[in-house]
């Protein structure tokens, strides 16, 4: 069975960084399409970041330059660094596996605000 | 960046039919999916590519689309669908993805 846990949210500062995990079961985050969405309160989907089974990244013009994507391998966990952040990158996180997005996690929220 | 544009909102009388649309350039180069999401939920993907659907979605979702509109067709609505349905599809260079902001859907 497909599980992927997120989690490493949370309360942080304008200008502060977060770092998000996606804990996966059930098959290999290296040879799959991995993606964080995010939501903020009350809004719609945001897609964020992709990143591809060769290892390719990918980003929304909202957090390119400030969010990384990775993943471990040893761990079967995908990641997403997020750094300069902003109170609009208030939302829940989503990470989700294939293309299309056919499995997803329950999400973690992260609150940014002083 | 491309953009898919839906109706904010939608209803339907129980055990009718309801189509949500979904526009954007790029859905003339590439396939809609979607997705419902119900309150304090994750959101579900309930048709994919041409028109296909994942294993456990009911058949009354379907899915289609012309030129640069993309459809979703519930036939015969019932309760248990009311939610917020949302497309998305890759942006026009292929490499991103967009959401479009998502349809909420009452059924009467």
């Amino acid at each position: 069975e497909v599980q992927l846990v997120e989690s490493g949210g949370g309360l942080v500062q304008p200008g502060g960084s977060l770092r998000l995990s996606c804990a996966a079961s059930g098959f290999t985050v290296s040879s799959n399409y991995m993606s964080w969405v995010r939501q903020a309160p009350g809004r719609g989907l945001e897609w964020v970041s992709v990143i591809y089974s060769g290892g390719s990244t990918y980003y929304a013009d909202s957090v390119k330059g400030r969010f990384t994507t990775s993943r471990d391998n040893s761990k079967n966990t995908l990641y997403l660094q997020m750094n300069s952040l902003r109170a609009e990158d208030t939302a829940v996180y989503y990470c989700a596996r294939g293309r299309p997005e056919v499995d997803w996690g329950q999400g973690t929220l992260v609150t940014v605000s002083s | 960046s491309s953009e898919l544009t839906q109706d904010p909102a939608v209803s339907v009388a129980l055990g009718q039919t309801v189509r949500i649309t979904c526009q954007g350039d790029s859905l003339s180069s590439y396939y809609a999916s979607w997705y419902q999401q119900k309150p304090g939920q994750a959101p579900l993907l309930v048709i994919y590519g041409k028109n296909n659907r994942p294993s456990g979605i009911p058949d009354r979702f379907s899915g289609s689309s012309s030129g640069n509109t993309a459809s979703l067709t519930i036939t015969g609505a019932q309760a248990e669908d009311e939610a917020d349905y949302y497309c998305n599809s890759r942006d026009s260079g292929g490499d991103l993805v967009v959401f479009g902001g998502g349809t909420k859907l009452t059924v009467l």
